[in-house]
């Protein structure tokens, strides 16, 4: 089944304990970015990848890191989580040429407390 | 920034009548999209449109654009329970197909 596979579901961290969500896809997409989403403000991007090895910030990368070394993995972390960070968290991938048709994950709730 | 936004913020139905959202965007656009949220869940793709295109249909969905007024609207005809959920619309605006920016959502309660 074609799916963009989030880990975990809910996470109850504390304020700079080092953390990663991970995030899965199995349907060969060159693109995958990370969004959250939070009550009154949406949806707002935080990094993509347009492909391997290339990354760049959306509209919230700050307190954010990210990579892609493989095609599949787009791993979101959080060196250092702070209370602002609470938020869910969705993962999405799309095929061809970027944002046409992205495919999300389940979320990740997200709790720093 | 928010390039979407939805009206109305919130819609309760009876199943079988229409339901009709709007979104306003504020710069060109590329194309359009509008996707589905069950509470709390990852969005659902429903229909693109692009900016060379009035209108289009999938189902019980339709969706116009008018790039003059730089807004959209989604129809769900003959609603049922089950179309319960949030609406956003999202507007690929950068030119460089990189990025989606999403509006803020419409609530859609479909009651029986």
């Amino acid at each position: 089944e074609a799916q963009v596979t989030q880990n975990p579901r809910y996470l109850i961290t504390v304020t700079g304990k080092k953390l990663t969500v991970t995030c899965s896809q199995n349907m060969n997409h060159e693109y995958m970015s990370w969004y959250r989403q939070d009550p009154g403000l949406g949806l707002r991007q935080i990094y993509y990848s347009m492909n391997v090895e290339v990354t760049d910030k959306g509209d919230v990368p700050e307190g954010y890191k990210v990579s892609r070394k493989e095609k599949r993995n787009f791993p979101l972390i959080l060196e250092s989580p702070s209370p602002n960070q609470t938020s869910l968290y969705f993962c999405a991938s799309s095929s061809g040429q970027g944002v046409e048709k992205l495919f999300f994950g389940s979320g990740t709730q997200l709790s720093v407390l | 920034s928010q390039q979407g936004e939805e009206d109305p913020q919130a819609l309760s139905i009876q199943e079988g009548e229409n339901a009709t959202m709007n979104c306003s965007y504020k710069t060109s656009i590329n194309n359009l999209q509008w996707y589905r949220q069950n509470s709390g869940r990852g969005l659902v793709h429903l229909i693109l449109i692009r900016s060379n295109e009035r209108e289009k249909h999938s189902g019980r969905l339709r969706v116009t654009l008018d790039t003059s007024k730089k807004s959209s609207s989604l129809l769900i005809t003959a609603s049922r329970a089950a179309d319960t959920a949030s609406y956003f619309c999202a507007t690929d605006n950068t030119g460089t197909a990189s990025k989606l920016t999403f509006g803020t959502g419409t609530r859609l309660q479909v009651t029986l």
